[in-house]
Order: structure tokens, then C-alpha cells, then sequence
């Protein structure tokens, strides 16, 4: 079974700056789909940003980039100019075949 | 469009009781999936729906069970409740076609067992 490990339980950074998550996974597959999904207060679960194992190029959206290192099975989240809004949990998730594993999360606080 | 929408958002029960919580995927979504969210602890698979079948389940008792209806709305019933089966519930849904997409969130239910 796919496992998926978020070794960072808290994190902090000061607004503007840039703060990296990690997240590692451990899978026998070679297709499979990556994701960062932000959860805040409210507990709605947000798409941060996905990636498909099968490209090399690593996925962006907006201020949001990975680094994916497939041998390494790393899949770390960037945020560039953190602003006060992405205060949340953020979970690292892991997608093969419809079976969908999340890690345990890290909860970032973004600080004015 | 409307969303994934799940009821209640809080249920309080006692130890023993049953619980049942229930979820609306979004219009077209075939697969529905839960998932129980225990402080620190993650998100944790509990069941995959599509077609009205069960397709996968995590590692959770039997007395953790569910179904799927014609019309792809879902229910997930908790039988014998313990006080550890306090969590947030989160119900997804997607398009099951479409193998590794994502998953879209509902709000969720707070179960609260006392």
C-alpha cells in the first residue's frame, strides 16, 4: 500500500517570504498522480497544486511550485511571498488508480 | 455548479449509539470516498464508492460501513460508537472515468461521541 509521510507537524514563516513543505511517499507504482491540498479554518479541502508522475517538469501555480524527485519518491511545496491567507493545513496526497492517500499534514502559520 | 455537500455538520452522540452521516457529490461525480480526520492524525481512508459499489475500504472495522445510492449520493453509518471515533468526516467526490484526478472536498461532519 502507498504511504505517504509529511515529517513537518508545524511550520512558520513571516509574510513575504518563502516557506518549503516537504513531503516523501513510498510506492511499487510508476504512474500515479501527486498533490498539495491546503486546508483552512473553515475545513474546506482547496487543490493547491497537482502533479503527474509521468513529467519531469515540475508542476506551478502561481506562487505555488513542487520540487518532484521521482527516484527519490520527494515531492516538497514551495510558496514564494507567503501572504496571510495561506495560514493552514497543508497535506501532501498521493492517487493511483482512484486510491487516494493523504500524509498526516503540517500546519503552516503565515506571520505579519 | 453546486458542490460536494455533506449533513449534519455537527452530530453528538454517546457511547454505543449509532451514527449516520451523509454526502451529495457533485452533479456528474460517480465515485464518492471518506475519509476520517482524527486530531494529528491526518487524513485516513475509510471507503470508496462508484456505481453504487463499494470499491475499496481502508483499514477500519466492520463496524464502520456505508452505501452508495442510484442516484450517487452516499451514506457512511458508524455502529457501536466509540469515543474514539470522534473526528471530522470528509466526504469526496470525482469522475470516476477519469483514473488519478482529483478530489473534491465537502465541508465535512464533526462527530463528536461522548
Amino acid at each position: 500500500a502507498q504511504t505517504v509521510t509529511q515529517s513537518q507537524p508545524e511550520m512558520s514563516v513571516q509574510e513575504a517570504e518563502t516557506v518549503t513543505l516537504s513531503c516523501t511517499y513510498d510506492t511499487s507504482e510508476s504512474n500515479y498522480y501527486l498533490f498539495w491540498y491546503k486546508q483552512p479554518p473553515s475545513r474546506q479541502m482547496i487543490l493547491v497544486i497537482r502533479q503527474e508522475a509521468y513529467k519531469q517538469q515540475n508542476a506551478t501555480e502561481n506562487r505555488f511550485s513542487v520540487n518532484f524527485q521521482k527516484a527519490a519518491k520527494s515531492f516538497s511545496l514551495k510558496i514564494s511571498d507567503s501572504q496571510l491567507g495561506d495560514t493552514a493545513m497543508y497535506f501532501c496526497a498521493f492517487n493511483n488508480n482512484n486510491d487516494m492517500r493523504f500524509g498526516a499534514g503540517t500546519r503552516l502559520t503565515v506571520k505579519p | 455548479e453546486a458542490g460536494v455537500t455533506q449533513s449534519p455538520t455537527h452530530l453528538i452522540k454517546t457511547r454505543g449509539q449509532q451514527a449516520t452521516l451523509r454526502c451529495s457529490p457533485i452533479s456528474g461525480h460517480t465515485s464518492v470516498y471518506w475519509y476520517q480526520q482524527a486530531l494529528g492524525l491526518g487524513l485516513q481512508f475509510l471507503l470508496w464508492y462508484d456505481e453504487g459499489e463499494e470499491r475499496n475500504r481502508g483499514n477500519f472495522p466492520p463496524r464502520f460501513s456505508g452505501r452508495q445510492f442510484p442516484n450517487y449520493s452516499s451514506e457512511l453509518n458508524v455502529n457501536a460508537l466509540e469515543l474514539e471515533d470522534s473526528a471530522l468526516y470528509l466526504c469526496a467526490s470525482s469522475r470516476q472515468v477519469a483514473t488519478n484526478e482529483k478530489l473534491f472536498f465537502g465541508s465535512g461532519t464533526q462527530l463528536s461521541v461522548l
